[in-house]
């Protein structure tokens, strides 16, 4: 079974603190993605990866940046965190988008519930 | 633009019922489109996931439908059971940047 495991479950930052979310895959998979989810307004993506050291904004890149220096691994910062920031941030990996687009399944981590105060 | 609809966004309902539900979608040029489960503070699960070629797919007791022409999909749960509760998105891959575009979700309740 693929494994998505995303560091904390919890994590409570004061504001204009530098954080670090951290996802790690165990299936070998060539995209990463970051999500944020908010009641009402579903996922929206906020960077993905599909190689090593590759990156692409998603929706809202505003105030967050990524690093992707191992396949497995891909994180997340926000440089300096804002109330605003806060929600829960999902991590998810897939293959590459050549193995097939109509099969390709996208599995998530547990999620970072994140509060900035 | 596309985007995703799931109406209603909650519903709550006796067990052992059968129920129904509904995804839309406003562009009909999709790879696939995929319904996942999520409980309370935890993550996604994917529960089915229909090709654009085909029509429906099973998996125990849930089917999900694709009418691409309509831009609609529905989730069908048979014999609901408490264990069942939980939010249900659906979310499509399409797009020239090939990703998900998800509805806001529907919050099931099934009550004992």
């Amino acid at each position: 079974d693929v494994k998505v495991t995303q560091s904390s479950r919890y994590l409570v930052k004061r504001t204009g603190e530098k954080v670090f979310l951290e996802c790690v895959q165990d299936m070998d998979h060539e995209n990463m993605f970051w999500y944020r989810q908010d009641p009402g307004l579903g996922l929206r993506l906020i960077y993905f990866s599909y190689d090593v050291k590759m990156k692409e904004k998603g929706d809202i890149p505003e105030g967050y940046s990524v690093s992707r220096e191992k396949k497995e691994r891909f994180s997340l910062i926000l440089e300096s965190a804002s109330t605003n920031q806060t929600s829960m941030y999902l991590c998810a990996s897939s293959l590459n988008w050549v193995a097939g687009l109509a099969k390709n399944i996208q599995y998530f981590g547990a999620g970072t519930r994140l509060s900035v105060l | 633009k596309q985007e995703v609809t799931q109406i209603p966004a909650a519903l709550s309902v006796p067990e052992g019922e059968n129920l129904v539900l509904n995804c839309s979608f406003t562009d009909s040029a999709i790879y696939n489109l995929q319904w996942f489960r999520q409980d309370p503070g935890k993550g996604l699960t994917s529960l089915l996931l229909i090709q654009s070629s085909q029509r429906e797919q099973t998996s125990g007791r849930l089917n999900a439908s694709l009418d691409k022409s309509s831009g609609r999909s529905t989730l069908y749960i048979a014999a609901s059971q408490p264990g069942d509760s939980a939010t249900y998105l659906c979310a499509v891959l399409g797009g020239s940047n090939y990703q998900l575009i998800w509805g806001a979700g529907t919050k099931l309740i099934i009550k004992p």
